[in-house]
């Protein structure tokens, strides 16, 4: 079956270490983001890549960081520097830079006790 | 700034109980207008897009409508099957697919 992975489903990290979450998709889609959730906000994005070996940062890129190596995978690094990583985080693609209907993965719980 | 807001927060139906759900947005050169369905746990789920006002798109017991300041998310005769978080978000001019996301009206529906 076509879709996305996400992988894993929860995380628990200590204070001061990096972590990274995976993003695999097989739908052959270009554009590939990350976006947060937060309890009473509303998703937002904090990378986005439209072609291999490009990415923009979204509305919230401070204390993360990606990678666009292969067609297939957006891994994202939740960094120490990220004041408040604890979120629920979700991965998308589109088939084109330009579309909104986004396919999203089953997300990645991060917890940082 | 680009804003969206969605109405009610969360609403409580009885099975048959049919409703609607708002979705009030602000972007600068609307480009389209997209509804998604999030259960818990979950990541969302895609359910339509609407490009231009009065536009209507129909799936099941849902029907979104487009205005030119506001969308509405009907649900006709509900089911427990149609409980979820329903998000809505705006996409504005400019690249990278911007997308500005409502905080969802969380529906739950009852026997």
């Amino acid at each position: 079956d076509g879709g996305i992975t996400q992988s894993p489903k929860y995380l628990f990290r200590k204070e001061g270490q990096n972590v990274t979450l995976s993003c695999e998709q097989n739908l052959n889609h270009d554009a590939m983001y990350w976006y947060r959730q937060d309890p009473g906000q509303g998703l937002r994005l904090i990378y986005y890549s439209q072609i291999v070996n490009d990415f923009q940062k979204g509305d919230i890129a401070e204390g993360y960081s990606v990678s666009r190596e292969k067609k297939e995978s957006f891994p994202l690094t939740v960094t120490s520097a990220q004041k408040n990583p604890t979120a629920f985080y979700l991965c998308a693609s589109s088939p084109n830079s330009l579309g909104g209907e986004l396919f999203f993965g089953e997300g990645s719980r991060l917890t940082v006790l | 700034e680009d804003q969206v807001t969605q109405s009610p927060e969360a609403l409580r139906l009885q099975e048959g109980e049919s409703s609607s759900l708002n979705c009030s947005y602000t972007v600068s050169g609307l480009r389209g207008l997209f509804w998604y369905r999030q259960d818990p746990g979950k990541g969302p789920e895609f359910l339509f897009t609407l490009y231009s006002a009065g536009e209507e798109k129909e799936k099941e017991r849902l029907k979104a409508t487009l205005t030119k300041k506001e969308s509405f998310l009907h649900i006709t005769a509900p089911k427990p099957e149609d409980s979820a978080t329903y998000l809505c978000a705006a996409g504005s001019g400019g690249g990278g697919n911007k997308l500005t996301f409502g905080t969802g009206t969380q529906l739950k529906v009852e026997l």
